[in-house]
């Protein structure tokens, strides 16, 4: 059971480059998530997905864009890199009912891109 | 919008002693998760809790639920080197499936 995985694993980038970080679920989840967390910092939350094909922006949107095409991917778009996007990138996903005891998020192990 | 302020930001401590965090919120929580992140990893779940006044364990560590569901704390008693890392709360924003981090606080153990 590989739960959510992430590639790459570490990226640098050009400023203008674009770019595509890939996340993979298999655990059938429905919500899917994607966070930046820039170092020393909290997790701050990109955009996120209740099931295939819907969307929602979070509290930094700007500069990013997603698709849910499928249950099990939900990859996250950089266009026109900048330097301020340097961060670690987590995708996550949940299942399960709202007030489960096991309704926390399944974390990716991260991409850490650097934009110079 | 939803605020979650966490603190202290940092605890350093000697192993075997204990360390609290502590999780507030500017409106009342359905619900609240706690998770660890160690150093160079991916935060990973530790409990949610949902009903006011609620308290939890695992071994050593103690999550307790206010009675108004507007704050949080996290226990560990006698630290081991293991419980390196930062401690994050995460609350759901009323009425939608967005949850938001809080600021996270870093512990540190000297042996």
């Amino acid at each position: 059971n590989a739960g959510v995985t992430q590639t790459p694993k570490f990226r640098i980038l050009k400023i203008g480059q674009s770019m595509t970080l890939q996340c993979t679920q298999d655990m059938n989840h429905n919500y899917m998530y994607w966070y930046r967390q820039d170092p020393g910092m909290g997790l701050k939350l990109i955009y996120y997905s209740v099931g295939a094909g819907i969307t929602d922006k979070g509290e930094v949107p700007n500069g990013y864009n997603v698709s849910r095409s499928t249950t099990e991917d939900f990859p996250l778009r950089l266009e026109l890199a900048a330097p301020s996007q340097t961060s670690v990138y987590f995708c996550a996903s949940r299942g399960g009912l709202r007030t489960s005891p096991n309704y926390g998020y399944t974390f990716g192990s991260g991409t850490r891109l650097t934009v110079v | 919008g939803q605020q979650v302020m966490q603190i202290p930001q940092y605890q350093h401590v000697q192993e075997g002693e204990d360390f609290t965090t502590y999780c507030n919120s500017s409106t009342t929580l359905s619900n609240i998760q706690w998770y660890k992140q160690r150093p160079g990893g991916h935060p990973v779940f530790l409990i949610q809790l949902v009903k006011s006044g609620e308290v939890k364990k695992q071994k050593r560590l103690t999550f307790q639920f206010g009675e108004a569901k507007k704050n949080s704390s996290l226990h560990i008693t006698a630290t081991q080197t293991t419980d390196v890392g930062t401690y994050f709360c995460a609350v759901a924003t009323s009425g939608t499936y967005k949850y938001i981090f809080g600021t996270g606080t870093r512990l540190k153990v000297l042996a």
